[in-house]
């Protein structure tokens, strides 16, 4: 089975600095992954996804995240952080082998911006 | 489009009651719906996968005669929780996933229940 480590619980920013949120995964063979947003009281939206291709991903709202498969992980990045991407943020992976497979979530890391 | 609703969004009920949760999909059609239940601090855990007119897949540890999940049609799926518990008391999500389409889920906007 296949399971998803966040190394980051709570992080804290100032507004304008740079943002990388780790996410790593366990599963031997091909993988769909994700990372969904949670604004306060707002339900979970995707951010980006990444199924295949070019492993350098762009998303909503100036998100990026790189498939690195050698380090089985899947950060995602932004380069300068707005009060509002203060949310909690979900990674997310799924088999990629036939069929659906169901998806495992990330414990999230809550991303503080300060203005 | 792919708008998830759940109703109700907040619920408190006595113990040993039995309360239902609402999960439509709005503007398509889902052949599966996921029920996920996240605790504070924690991440979504799986609870079942509903699939339309076919009985649900509970995942290991959930009990199936007490949480009762039912996807009556392409855009609706239901969870009973039945003779509820405080220790039921939690945030339950629901996602769909288009008829047609990716992996990608859609969620609904979650129910707070809680068990007096």
């Amino acid at each position: 089975a296949q399971s998803v480590s966040q190394h980051n619980h709570h992080v804290i920013l100032s507004e304008a600095a740079s943002l990388e949120l780790g996410c790593n995964y366990s599963y031997g063979g091909t993988v769909n992954l994700f990372w969904y947003v949670q604004y306060p009281g707002q339900h979970l939206q995707l951010l980006l996804k990444y199924f295949s291709g070019d492993p350098l991903v762009k998303g909503i709202k100036g998100f990026e995240a790189e498939f690195i498969k050698s380090k089985f992980s899947f950060n995602l990045r932004k380069p300068s952080v707005q009060w509002s991407d203060t949310a909690e943020y979900f990674c997310a992976v799924n088999p990629n082998s036939g069929g659906y497979q169901k998806v495992t979530f990330g414990t999230g890391t809550k991303l503080q911006v300060i203005p | 489009g792919a708008v998830v609703s759940q109703h109700p969004s907040r619920v408190i009920c006595k113990s040993g009651t039995s309360v239902k949760i609402e999960c439509r999909s709005l503007d398509f059609q889902a052949t599966t719906m996921f029920w996920y239940r996240q605790f504070p601090k924690q991440s979504l855990m799986l609870m079942a996968t509903s699939n339309e007119g076919s009985k649900a897949t509970y995942e290991q540890g959930v009990e199936k005669d007490k949480f009762l999940i039912n996807h009556a049609s392409l855009t609706l799926s239901t969870l009973t929780v039945t003779s509820a518990h405080p220790e039921d008391s939690s945030f339950y999500i629901c996602s769909a996933r288009l008829r047609t389409g990716d992996n990608e889920q859609y969620f609904g906007p979650g129910t707070r229940l809680t068990v007096t």
